[in-house]
């Protein structure tokens, strides 16, 4: 089963809109990874929180870590057309040779 | 470009038969990952290896093997092909102390 589900499924916003992405996993992590995903492309990392850390900025992404709820949150501001996307969470574990597990995406859509 | 390199970028071949991909990691990286994606899913971990040492194992199936070379390079074999293969094959190599990923562009593998 996959370690970590993001939430919504699909997500279709205006152009200026925020967009939350939220991603809720099941083990003990070393850190949190969102990707960016443009249709049947490679993955690009976005942003990278810590176990120890709460929250992280990079110019429109906000990223959220609660790892007592062992979930996390992306928030896209002032979404442009071009955010059009699939955005993946990706945990980090402790164990295991620190192999890097994905959810199954949200599918972001921006409209202009 | 993330610095990975994966070749075929397309591939096209029948039941039963055997491919082999190729990645090359980032310069420097000694971690290689595999991912299968099926058709709008979500990624599928297969196998890690490390420095030439497989390190951690997803749900690969048997028909699958995996290796990595004293240079680095990877090589991801697929035999006895079903119809249910087809999927995008992708290869990433981590930065050794954030564990974060870069992914090639992929195999797209289709079995007729």
């Amino acid at each position: 089963s996959q370690q970590g589900e993001e939430d919504p499924q699909a997500l279709s916003i205006q152009e200026g809109e925020n967009a939350t992405m939220n991603c809720s996993y099941k083990t003990s992590i070393n850190n949190l990874q969102w990707y960016r995903q443009n249709s049947g492309r490679g993955l690009v990392h976005l942003i990278l929180i810590r176990s120890n850390e709460r929250e992280k900025h990079s110019g429109r992404l906000r990223v959220t870590l609660d790892t007592s709820k062992k979930s996390s949150s992306l928030l896209i501001t002032a979404s442009r057309a071009a955010d059009t996307a699939s955005y993946f969470c990706a945990t980090r574990l402790h164990t295991g040779g620190f192999k890097t597990i994905f959810g199954a995406g949200t599918r972001l859509f921006v409209k202009a | 470009d993330s610095g990975v390199t994966q070749t075929p970028k397309h591939l096209i071949t029948a039941t039963g038969q055997r491919v082999t991909l190729r990645c090359s990691p980032r310069s420097g990286d000694l971690s290689v990952y595999w991912y299968q994606q099926s058709l709008d899913q979500g990624l599928q971990f297969l196998i890690q290896y490390y420095n030439g040492e497989e390190r951690a194992k997803g749900n690969i199936l048997e028909r699958f093997s995996a290796q990595q070379f004293p240079d680095l390079h990877s090589e991801l074999n697929l035999s006895s092909l079903e119809l249910g293969d087809s999927a995008l094959y992708f290869c990433a190599s981590s930065d050794q102390y954030t564990g974060e990923l870069f992914f090639g562009e992929g195999s797209r593998l289709t079995v007729l």
